[in-house]
C-alpha cells in the first residue's frame, strides 16, 4: 500500500542547534515528494520539492530535505533552528492517479518546538 | 501575484445544515484541490477539479460535492452537516494536475458544526 509516515509526533530542538524532521515513504514508481508547513491558524506553505537529480534539495527559509532511495526516506533538515520555525510539518508523496494525473499520500505532521 | 483566497474564514452552522465554501485560485492556476484537516486524521483529500472537471475523488461520502467555474475558481458544498464534519477545510491550486506540479494553499475554512 503506498503511505507516508512520519515517525516523530513531536521534535523539540534548541534555538541554534541543526534540526532534523524525518519522512519515510512506500510508493511504487518513482517518487515525487514535497514538504509543508503549517503555522497556527494558517495554510500550508510549500517549502520544497523533489523531483529528480541532485539528492539535496535546497528550499525556503533556510531548509533543505535529502532524498534517499534505498532507505525511502526524505528527511527535512536546517543547519541552525529558529524559534520561528516553530510549526507543523508534512511531508508528502505523489502517485499517480491515472495517466500523469497526481495523487498526493500525506503524512500526519511532525510538530517541531524550538526552544529558545 | 495573489495568492489563494478563501472565503469565509471562519463558519458555525449546526447539524443538518448545508455550507458552501469557496476558493479562488491563484491567478492563472487552472487545477484546484480540497482537503479536509482535523487533529486525528491529518489532511484528507476531498476532490480535485482540473478545467471544470472533476479529476480525482477522495473517500467522503456523497454529502461532500464541489465544482469548478470557467474562471477556475471552485465552491465545495457540503449537505445535511455532521458533528464530524467541523474541520478545517484546505484549498490548494496548482498550473496542472501532473504529479510533479506543486500546489500552493489557501488560509483555509474553519467549519464548526454545533
Amino acid at each position: 500500500a503506498q503511505s507516508v509516515a512520519q515517525p516523530e509526533d513531536q521534535v523539540n530542538v534548541a534555538e541554534g542547534n541543526p534540526l532534523t524532521v524525518k519522512c519515510t515513504y512506500s510508493v511504487s514508481g518513482n517518487p515525487y515528494l514535497f514538504w509543508y508547513v503549517q503555522y497556527p491558524n494558517r495554510g500550508l506553505q510549500f517549502l520544497l520539492k523533489y523531483i529528480t537529480g541532485d539528492n539535496l534539495v535546497k528550499g525556503s527559509y533556510g531548509f533543505e530535505a535529502e532524498f534517499n532511495k534505498s532507505q525511502t526516506s526524505f528527511h527535512l533538515k536546517k543547519p541552525s533552528a529558529l524559534v520561528s520555525d516553530s510549526a507543523l510539518y508534512f511531508c508528502a508523496v505523489s502517485q499517480s492517479a491515472g495517466g500523469n494525473n497526481r495523487k498526493l499520500i500525506w503524512g500526519l505532521g511532525t510538530s517541531l518546538a524550538v526552544n529558545p | 501575484k495573489a495568492g489563494v483566497t478563501q472565503t469565509p474564514r471562519y463558519l458555525i452552522k449546526t447539524r443538518g445544515q448545508q455550507v458552501t465554501l469557496s476558493c479562488s485560485p491563484i491567478s492563472g492556476h487552472r487545477s484546484v484541490s480540497w482537503y479536509q484537516q482535523t487533529p486525528g486524521q491529518g489532511l484528507q483529500f476531498l476532490f480535485e477539479y482540473f478545467s471544470e472537471t472533476q479529476r480525482n475523488k477522495g473517500n467522503f461520502p456523497g454529502r461532500f460535492s464541489g465544482r469548478q467555474f470557467s474562471n477556475s475558481r471552485s465552491e465545495m458544498n457540503v449537505s445535511t452537516l455532521e458533528l464530524g464534519d467541523s474541520a478545517l477545510y484546505l484549498c490548494a491550486s496548482s498550473s496542472t494536475s501532473g504529479r510533479t506540479d506543486t500546489q500552493y494553499f489557501g488560509p483555509g475554512t474553519r467549519l464548526t458544526v454545533l
